[in-house]
């Protein structure tokens, strides 16, 4: 399996409030990405990067931020979350884009 | 613009029996092709892909898929499916100049005993 962690695995926060994912690779991979999977909708991407420093954003990205200061750690960030952010959140890398993806396990945040 | 289709959002199969699962998709140039598991509570798994050559793949607990470029399209396989393939399963779409894969809704497979 692809070495991937996120953290944390649960989350419960109130509206309003500040919130941080943490997602690590230990696979030196050049890409990483931020899905959100909810009930009717399938995976969505948030943002990606695709080096350091290098981001960019996905179909719904209003109300994340991202940052990457390593190869390895990719940082969600809802800077206000909201009832309608409470979703599983996937982390995924790949060594080239378009190509495989491979997943963490996942992290649950429900905004109250 | 590129799309991925999975035409059956949920399939009820007895254990023991054969299962296929359907995906189609629209792609201007030669695609990778990619399915993967995801049980409950779990992230996705990838069972298996395709890039080029022989058009069928093996892929990991006894799944295989065929790539059929005339009817797009690349449907998921197994002869004989255990209670532990109750799952949901993603097939994706990449390419070579793109930056991610597109993924199709789903579809949630339940097993009877």
């Amino acid at each position: 399996d692809a070495g991937i962690t996120q953290s944390p695995r649960h989350k419960v926060t109130e509206t309003g409030t500040p919130v941080t994912l943490r997602c690590h690779q230990t696979e030196n991979h050049r890409y990483m990405y931020w899905y959100r999977q909810d009930p009717g909708h399938g995976l969505r991407l948030i943002h990606y990067s695709y080096g350091v420093k290098d981001t960019d954003k996905g179909e719904v990205s209003d109300g994340y931020s991202v940052s990457r200061s390593k190869t390895e750690d990719f940082l969600l960030t809802l800077e206000s979350a909201t009832s309608s952010q409470t979703s599983v959140y996937f982390c995924a890398i790949s060594e080239s884009g378009g190509s495989d993806e491979y997943f963490g396990p996942g992290t649950r945040l429900t905004v109250l | 613009a590129q799309s991925v289709t999975q035409p059956d959002i949920h399939i009820t199969v007895s254990e023991g029996a054969s299962l296929e699962l359907r995906c189609n998709y629209s792609y201007g140039a030669t695609p990778y092709l990619f399915w993967y598991v995801q049980s409950p509570g779990q992230g996705l798994q990838l069972l298996l892909k395709y890039f080029s050559g022989d058009t069928l793949v093996q892929g990991i607990k006894g799944f295989e898929a065929e790539f059929k470029r005339s009817q797009s399209s690349f449907n998921l396989r197994k002869p004989s499916v255990h209670w532990s393939d109750a799952a949901e399963y993603f097939c994706a779409v990449g390419e070579s100049n793109d930056y991610k894969l597109s993924f199709g809704a789903g579809t949630t497979v339940t097993v009877r005993a």
